[in-house]
């Protein structure tokens, strides 16, 4: 069955820290994965996309992510946080007809 | 850009009313969808139309309908509402399969609590 694993509920970094956060999906095909964000209150906002080629993709906002077959990863990353990054984050994988497959989510904090 | 968007941002109903949540996309996508958003939970899909009057149930779609009668408006209805309702509703759309990117697109949501 198709799945997508957030492993980390809650992440707490300090502002100019990198982050790191783990994506894992289970699918049988190659997948389309989003990264998405959402703001306190709000609806999710596309951060950034795979769909094929180039395994390393540029999104909005300074973030990027890696999608790693081998693995059945797509890890956001982003060198240097900002106040601003603090919300709650979700990978999702689509199987590109209808449906999508999102994960549950994890929230940042962000130190000053 | 694209737009969707949801006709109220907070509801407050009394249970065993029947409510409506309205979603309007400007993007003459296919694709509409439900989802409910819940803590710890992240989104579960209640309902999907991949066309005008096309619904498909999704994961948890028990206590709920939905509408599509015209392409850009989906409709989601309980239609005896419940506390167990209160949630974050977020309404998406995409396009279809073969028409390019198919990331979904979101409103802000409509918080409803259910007294």
């Amino acid at each position: 069955a198709q799945s997508v694993t957030q492993p980390d509920i809650h992440i707490t970094v300090s502002e100019g820290a990198s982050l790191e956060l783990r994506c894992n999906y289970s699918y049988g095909a190659t997948p389309y994965l989003f990264w998405y964000v959402q703001s306190p209150g709000q609806g999710l906002q596309l951060l950034l996309k795979y769909f094929s080629g180039d395994t390393l993709v540029q999104g909005i906002k300074g973030f990027e992510a890696e999608f790693k077959r081998s693995q059945s990863s797509f890890n956001l990353r982003k060198p240097s946080v900002h106040w601003s990054d603090a919300a709650e984050y979700f990978c999702a994988v689509g199987s590109g007809t209808y449906k999508y497959i999102f994960g549950t989510g994890t929230r940042l904090k962000v130190l000053a | 850009d694209v737009k969707v968007t949801q006709s109220s941002r907070y509801l407050v109903k009394r249970t065993g009313e029947k409510v409506f949540l309205e979603c309007v996309q400007d993007m003459d996508h296919e694709n509409m969808f439900w989802y409910r958003q819940d803590p710890g939970l992240g989104l579960r899909l209640i309902y999907f139309s991949y066309d005008v009057k096309m619904k498909e149930k999704g994961d948890i779609p028990e206590g709920y309908s939905v509408s599509r009668e015209k392409k850009e408006r989906f409709s989601l209805i309980l239609e005896s509402a419940s506390t167990n309702q209160t949630s974050m509703y977020l309404c998406a759309s995409s396009r279809g399969p073969g028409r390019g990117n198919t990331e979904a697109f979101f409103g802000q949501g409509t918080r409803l609590t259910v007294v």
